[in-house]
């Protein structure tokens, strides 16, 4: 089964400063997954990649598949963005449509 | 992008009764999963919920505690019995629409057990 590992677990920073995320998964997968939950509990599907980078506004998720290690940069970081950043991967390799596996979450806080 | 919802939102319940959480999408999808998320503690798997078929449980999870069902493309179910304290949790369900989509995932239902 994957096992996930992302760093860091807490992280507060300026507002408008140059975020990173980081997470490294153990078995080969399809696609890794990018997820944003607010204190109320919601999860939002942020990114689903499976290669090279995708940009969503001020958020850019990068992956290497070879070296199983993927990142989450928030750019010009604003106090609304402060959350938990949770990378997920499906549970066994392959499996675009498999169930996932958590890292244990970046709680970030982003101070005016 | 599926909607879902789930119900109830919240419970509190005491131990050694059963809940069973209701999960509800707009649309049709391939796949239904069911997760779990303790206090303080990230998401972990329990099941896929098989439509027309016996759940696929993870390590750990048993259908005697938690059985599930999915009577259809559109709707699931999942029952946690003989409650505990350490059954408090958030219990999500989450759906993909088909095998090359992003996983979606309901509001969650949040159990507290005395």
């Amino acid at each position: 089964k994957n096992e996930v590992e992302q760093s860091p677990q807490n992280l507060t920073a300026q507002e408008g400063e140059f975020i990173t995320i980081n997470c490294s998964y153990s078995v080969g997968i399809s696609a890794l997954h990018w997820l944003q939950q607010h204190p109320g509990g919601g999860i939002v599907s942020l990114f689903m990649l499976s290669s090279g980078k995708k940009k969503h506004g001020r958020l850019i998720a990068t992956i290497n598949i070879q070296e199983k290690h993927s990142s989450l940069h928030i750019t010009a970081s604003h106090p609304r963005d402060s959350a938990v950043y949770i990378c997920a991967a499906p549970a066994y390799s392959g499996g675009g449509a498999d169930g996932l596996t958590f890292g244990k979450g970046t709680h970030l806080i982003i101070q005016p | 992008s599926a909607v879902i919802s789930q119900k109830p939102s919240r419970d509190i319940c005491q131990r050694g009764t059963s809940l069973t959480i209701q999960c509800q999408v707009d649309s049709q999808v391939t796949m239904m999963f069911w997760y779990r998320q303790q206090p303080g503690q990230s998401l972990t798997l329990i099941a896929t919920a098989n439509q027309g078929s016996e759940a696929t449980y993870e390590s750990g999870f048993v259908i005697d505690k938690f059985p599930i069902s999915r009577p259809n493309l559109t709707f699931s179910t999942l029952t946690v019995s003989n409650m505990s304290p350490e059954d408090s949790s958030i219990y999500l369900c989450s759906v993909v629409e088909d095998r090359e989509s992003e996983q979606y995932f309901g509001p969650g239902t949040r159990l507290t057990v005395t």
